[in-house]
C-alpha cells in the first residue's frame, strides 16, 4: 500500500525558515518523480515545486523560487521541501505527491499525503 | 487569478450529468495533458482523470473528461451524493519564464 507521511503542523514567524518532510512507502520511491502542492485556507491548489526520481531535475512555481529547495534522499525514502524567508502568504496546507512517472515534467499525481499545516504569523 | 479559468459552481440533482469547464491557452491545456482532481471535505485531492480522458483505476466510468483546444471539461454523469467536492483541472505551462503545474481555481459542485 503506497503511503506518504508527513511531518506536523508548525507556526513560524515571518523571515523563518522551515524543513517540510514527506516519508514514502509502499512502492519504489526512486522510480517516481514527487511534488509538493499547496492549498492556502478556503482556497485552490497550488503547485510549488517538482523533482525527479534520480532528483537531478527540479522545478519550481516563480512564487517560491529562490526561497524553497526540494530535495529527496532515495536511501531513505524521503521528500523534503527547504522553505527560507517565509512570508505570511506561504501559510497554507502543504501536501507531498508521488508521480506515475519517473520525470517531473507534466506531474501525474496519483497518490497525496495528509498534508502538513504551515501558519507564517507573528 | 488562476491561470486555467473554472466557474467558481456546479449543481445538478442525483441522476443528473453535470459538466465543469477549463480554460487555457496555447502554452498549457493547448500543448498537454489536461488533470482532473476530486477534493471531497477536508481530504487531500484524488486524482480523477489524467491525459485528458483517462480513469485510475477504482474511479467510476460515471467520470469522463475531455479536451478540444485551449478548453477541456470534466462531465460527471449519473451525479450522486458522493460527488459533492471540489474538482480542479491541471496542466503543465510551458512558460518561457520557467515551465510549471498550473491549477483551475477549482469547481464547487453541489448535489440538490
Amino acid at each position: 500500500e503506497v503511503q506518504l507521511l508527513q511531518s506536523g503542523g508548525v507556526l513560524v514567524q515571518p523571515g523563518e525558515s522551515l524543513r517540510l518532510s514527506c516519508a514514502a512507502s509502499g512502492f519504489t520511491f526512486s522510480s517516481s518523480a514527487m511534488s509538493w502542492i499547496r492549498q492556502a485556507p478556503e482556497k485552490g491548489l497550488e503547485w510549488v515545486s517538482g523533482i525527479s526520481g534520480s532528483g537531478d531535475d527540479t522545478y519550481y512555481a516563480d512564487s517560491v523560487k529562490g526561497r524553497f529547495t526540494i530535495s529527496r534522499d532515495n536511501s531513505k525514502n524521503m521528500l523534503y521541501l527547504q522553505t527560507n524567508s517565509l512570508r505570511v502568504d506561504d501559510t497554507a496546507v502543504y501536501y507531498c505527491a508521488k508521480d506515475k512517472k519517473v520525470n517531473a515534467i507534466v506531474p501525474e499525481l496519483d497518490y497525496w499525503g495528509q498534508g502538513t499545516l504551515v501558519t507564517v504569523s507573528s | 487569478q488562476s491561470v486555467l479559468t473554472q466557474p467558481p459552481s456546479a449543481s445538478g440533482t442525483p441522476g443528473q450529468r453535470v459538466t465543469i469547464s477549463c480554460s487555457g491557452s496555447s502554452s498549457n491545456i493547448g500543448s498537454n495533458y489536461v488533470y482532473w482532481y476530486q477534493q471531497l471535505p477536508g481530504t487531500a485531492p484524488k486524482l480523477l482523470i489524467y491525459r485528458h480522458n483517462k480513469r485510475p483505476s477504482g474511479v467510476p466510468d460515471r467520470f469522463s473528461g475531455s479536451r478540444s483546444g485551449t478548453s477541456a471539461s470534466l462531465a460527471i454523469s449519473g451525479l450522486r451524493s458522493e460527488d459533492e467536492a471540489d474538482y480542479y483541472c491541471a496542466a503543465w505551462d510551458d512558460t518561457l519564464s520557467g515551465p510549471g503545474l498550473v491549477f483551475g481555481g477549482g469547481t464547487k459542485v453541489t448535489v440538490l
